[in-house]
């Protein structure tokens, strides 16, 4: 049971490169999200998917896609990179929405840490 | 609008000392909060949650809705304390469930 899991964990992209961050889940979990961590900033939501085909914009949306094909994968998809999307950018699942307490943990991959020059 | 709120970017304190971790929120809905925690060179986890009223790791932490505070305290910090803490609020609007975080604390134990 492997968790969460991202790649690459270290991308270094010039200014108008396009890529895509792959994130990964084995626990069959509805809820995926990405995040990006900056200093001072905490994390914000950039998109998020509540199951198979279901993707919805978070917070700092702009300059992200993303698609939700099967319930394992969530890849997520800068178009033209810029260097105010250098961050560290975590993937996260979760069960669907319910009562029970377990259902509402996350579990975070480890990590992309993304520089744009 | 959702919120959560950490006032301290930055928090040192002595070993053995008691900490506070600062948490507030802002939700129209029955809050759901947790703490999560980043150790150096590990991925974000759960700490704990206000659901299950637990202690974890010496850490408790009350919901204080009257205060709207989420506040993490420990009577006596180890060194091994040392992370990055997130205070998280659950949210649920359009039968959607989002989890909005905090700024952080870098939390520092001096020996």
């Amino acid at each position: 049971n492997a968790g969460v899991t991202q790649t690459p964990k270290f991308q270094v992209l010039k200014t108008g490169q396009s890529m895509t961050l792959q994130c990964a889940q084995d626990m069959n979990h509805e809820y995926m999200s990405w995040y990006r961590q900056d200093p001072g900033m905490g994390l914000r939501l950039i998109h998020y998917s509540v199951g198979a085909g279901i993707t919805d914009q978070g917070e700092v949306p702009n300059g992200y896609n993303v698609s939700r094909s099967t319930t394992e994968d969530f890849p997520l998809r800068l178009l033209s990179a810029a260097p105010s999307q250098t961050s560290v950018y975590f993937c996260a699942s979760r069960r669907g929405l319910g009562d029970r307490m377990e259902n509402t943990e996350a579990f975070f991959g480890q990590g992309t840490r993304l520089t744009v020059v | 609008a959702q919120r959560v709120t950490q006032p301290e970017k930055l928090l040192s304190v002595f070993k053995g000392a008691p900490v506070e971790l600062k948490c507030n929120y802002s939700y129209s809905g029955s809050p759901e909060l947790f703490w999560y925690v980043q150790y150096s060179r590990q991925r974000l986890q759960l700490l704990l949650r206000h659901i299950s009223r637990e202690s974890i790791k010496g850490f408790t932490a009350d919901l204080n809705k009257g205060e709207t505070s989420f506040h993490l305290k420990k009577p006596f910090a180890q060194e091994e304390d040392s992370a990055m803490y997130y205070c998280a609020l659950l949210t649920v609007y359009q039968g959607a469930q989002k989890l909005v975080f905090g700024q952080g604390t870098r939390l520092t134990i001096n020996p």
